[in-house]
């Protein structure tokens, strides 16, 4: 099953704006993680945050987690095209097994 | 480093035959994992090793799903005799047990397969 939804399910943005999605999950966590996967590529791994922790930052990525509200965000800034991919959250309860969301589809026009 | 190998990357058969999918991991990883993405979803966690055992495999159909790790490196996941709603990519991801990393998981390219 499901862990998470994610929030928009597509988002169409220009270069140079900020994309923010969002994600929420339904148990308690150890950690979540962000995972990128481009049109015929594999998942990329690109942020992990852990359970007590409420911001964390990498390169343009910005990531926030509210354990309360069982959410977290993902914001990308400056995006370029190369950015345009499937987003994915993903929790892990401490056993390193993960649970997706339903992804958010992020489009980038040049 | 290399990163995870699957093969192969497509496969069509039609539903009732059976099908093999093979994962080699990123070298040192000890723990592997196979994932299900159907068209439109995120990726469904199947089954976990930790060397050759099974750590978890609860949401694996093993009616007719069945996978393996011999030796705790390769692993092997097969699905006989093989239905329509199958159809899916089948990523195998491999993470270390220890050190910065021991949380995040490195994915292969996945195998494509289509079920007529």
């Amino acid at each position: 099953s499901q862990q998470g939804e994610e929030d928009p399910q597509a988002l169409s943005i220009q270069e140079g704006e900020n994309a923010t999605m969002n994600c929420s999950y339904k148990t308690s966590i150890n950690n979540l993680q962000w995972y990128r996967q481009n049109s015929g590529r594999g998942l990329v791994h690109l942020i992990l945050i852990r359970s007590n922790e409420r911001e964390k930052h990498s390169g343009r990525l910005r990531v926030t987690l509210d354990t309360s509200k069982k959410s977290s965000s993902l914001l990308i800034t400056a995006s370029r095209a190369a950015d345009t991919a499937s987003y994915f959250c993903a929790t892990d309860t401490g056993r390193r097994a993960l649970t997706f969301g339903s992804g958010t589809r992020l489009q980038v026009q040049p | 480093e290399a990163g995870v190998a699957q093969s192969p990357r497509y496969k069509i058969i039609e539903k009732r035959q059976s099908v093999a999918f093979w994962c080699n991991p990123i070298s040192g990883h000890a723990t592997l994992y196979w994932y299900q993405q159907i068209l439109g979803q995120g990726p469904k966690l199947l089954i976990q090793f930790q060397n050759n055992g099974v750590v978890d495999d609860s949401q694996l159909p093993k009616d007719r799903f069945s996978a393996e790790r011999l030796k705790g490196v390769d692993s092997t996941l097969k699905i006989q005799p093989a239905k329509l709603e199958d159809s899916a990519v089948y990523l195998c991801a491999s993470s270390p047990l220890g050190g910065r990393t021991y949380y995040e998981q490195y994915f292969g390219p996945g195998t494509r397969l289509t079920v007529t």
